[in-house]
């Protein structure tokens, strides 16, 4: 009953390419969050959004991008993906104030 | 900003004994505090979570304290088991509604049978 969908498990892209990360929820969350997992450095929060068409920087935004036009879709966006953008991507979604529900995240590897 | 600090970053611990997982935030106003265990090459899952307004909640193996005067909760773990071996990562929100959870760095537990 996998409730957070990311359409990659793994990707392999050249630098310099624009990367389309995405993210699908059924659970109905108004909240979706898409976070960048590093070895050492936890959970770092790229964007968010609480309602279609609503985006908020997070903790590291710099070279990424969003889009939510349905509330079901979160996309992250490397607009030129660089090698320091490698690593493993959670999207999230969650209601309120409350715990959030991970997807299996997709590790890019930029070359 | 809120800022999650965790400690340790790596236990061992022999089959059987307890684990603690301790963790400090900066922001008062903070009023939700999760913990997430992530096995490996699996998603983070949320195994316990504490509001504010409770002083610890335990659930079978696991229980979470938290002190707000101190602003700091940490994670319990008993008669721990191979399968407790993952990386346990606390978090913390300002409350209510749409502020996103910060999260400290992980804590790796490997639990030696």
């Amino acid at each position: 009953d996998v409730k957070v969908t990311q359409s990659s498990r793994y990707l392999v892209k050249r630098t310099g390419e624009k990367v389309f990360l995405e993210c699908v929820q059924d659970m109905d969350h108004e909240n979706m969050f898409w976070y960048r997992q590093d070895p050492g450095l936890g959970l770092r929060l790229i964007y968010f959004s609480y309602d279609v068409k609503m985006k908020e920087k997070g903790d590291i935004p710099e070279g990424y991008s969003v889009s939510r036009e349905k509330k079901e879709r979160f996309s992250l966006i490397l607009e030129s993906a660089s090698t320091n953008q490698t690593s493993m991507y959670l999207c999230a979604s969650g209601r309120g104030a409350g715990g959030y529900t991970f997807g299996s995240g997709t590790r890019l590897t930029v070359v | 900003g809120e800022n999650v600090e965790q400690h340790p970053s790596t236990l061992s611990v022999q089959e059987g004994d307890s684990a603690v997982i301790k963790c400090t935030y900066s922001d008062s106003a903070s009023n939700y505090f999760p913990w997430y265990k992530q096995e490996l090459g699996k998603r983070p899952q949320l195994i316990i979570d504490i509001r504010s307004n409770v002083g610890e909640k335990k659930d079978q193996r696991i229980a979470v304290t938290l002190n707000k005067t101190a602003k700091h909760f940490s994670l319990h773990i008993t008669e721990t088991q191979p399968e407790d071996s993952a990386v346990y990562f606390c978090a913390a929100s300002i409350g209510p509604g749409n502020t996103p959870l910060v999260f400290g760095k992980g804590t790796r537990l490997s639990v030696i049978a």
